[in-house]
């Protein structure tokens, strides 16, 4: 079954304690990335990636680490967690940047 | 700043009517146009998407695009309860930029 994946679906820590959100795909897709969807705010893009070794930030990235060493794999790193990054974060992934994307099932995250 | 608005509702339609929702995007050279359904607590899921000018219509629904007046709508006919649900719209300013931005979201109510 094509799908997107993220691990863990729920996550509470606490302040400055790192965490890694991953995400897989198994569709082939070239391209990647990572939204966080705030009640008021919306659907923000974090981080994209448009290929293996290829990232750039999105819209919020401040707070955030991402990497592509695989096609299929692009996790979220969180170095020092805040409050201000409780979220529901979601992985998309799509074929080019202009088309359609495909998303995860979203990370809840409580930080404390 | 690239925006994209929508009303924010909710948009209560009778089943059975036709549901129209509506998009304005303030980037004059975006390309590819896109709306996803979200029902609560889930992950957005792709409904349509359309590049040119004029109707895509795909089953029960229609996205029209207009890219001189910078608007694209979609349109539910024959509402059903099912289709209750948040509804994004997404624009993708194209370019070298693999950005997307979402619109805040319709939420949509279709009562029995």
């Amino acid at each position: 079954e094509a799908q997107v994946t993220q691990n863990p679906r729920y996550l509470i820590t606490v302040t400055g304690k790192k965490l890694t959100v991953t995400c897989s795909q198994n569709m082939n897709h070239e391209y990647m990335s990572w939204y966080r969807q705030d009640p008021g705010l919306g659907l923000r893009q974090i981080y994209y990636s448009m290929n293996v070794e290829v990232t750039d930030k999105g819209d919020v990235p401040e707070g955030y680490k991402v990497s592509r060493k695989e096609k299929r794999n692009f996790p979220l790193i969180l170095e020092s967690p805040s409050p201000n990054q409780t979220s529901l974060y979601f992985c998309a992934s799509g074929w080019t940047s202009l088309g359609e994307q495909y998303f995860g099932p979203g990370t809840r995250l409580t930080v404390t | 700043q690239k925006e994209v608005e929508q009303n924010s509702g909710p948009l209560s339609v009778p089943e059975g009517a036709i549901a129209s929702l509506n998009c304005t995007y303030s980037d004059r050279g975006s390309q590819s146009f896109f709306w996803y359904r979200q029902y609560s607590g889930k992950s957005p899921e792709l409904i349509m998407f359309i590049y040119s000018n004029g109707d895509k219509e795909d089953g029960r629904f229609t996205a029209q695009l207009n890219k001189a007046s910078q608007y694209v709508s979609l349109l539910i006919r024959d509402s059903q309860p099912s289709d209750s649900a948040t509804y994004l719209c997404a624009v993708n300013p194209g370019g070298s930029q693999g950005n997307l931005i979402f619109g805040k979201g319709t939420k949509l109510s279709v009562k029995p």
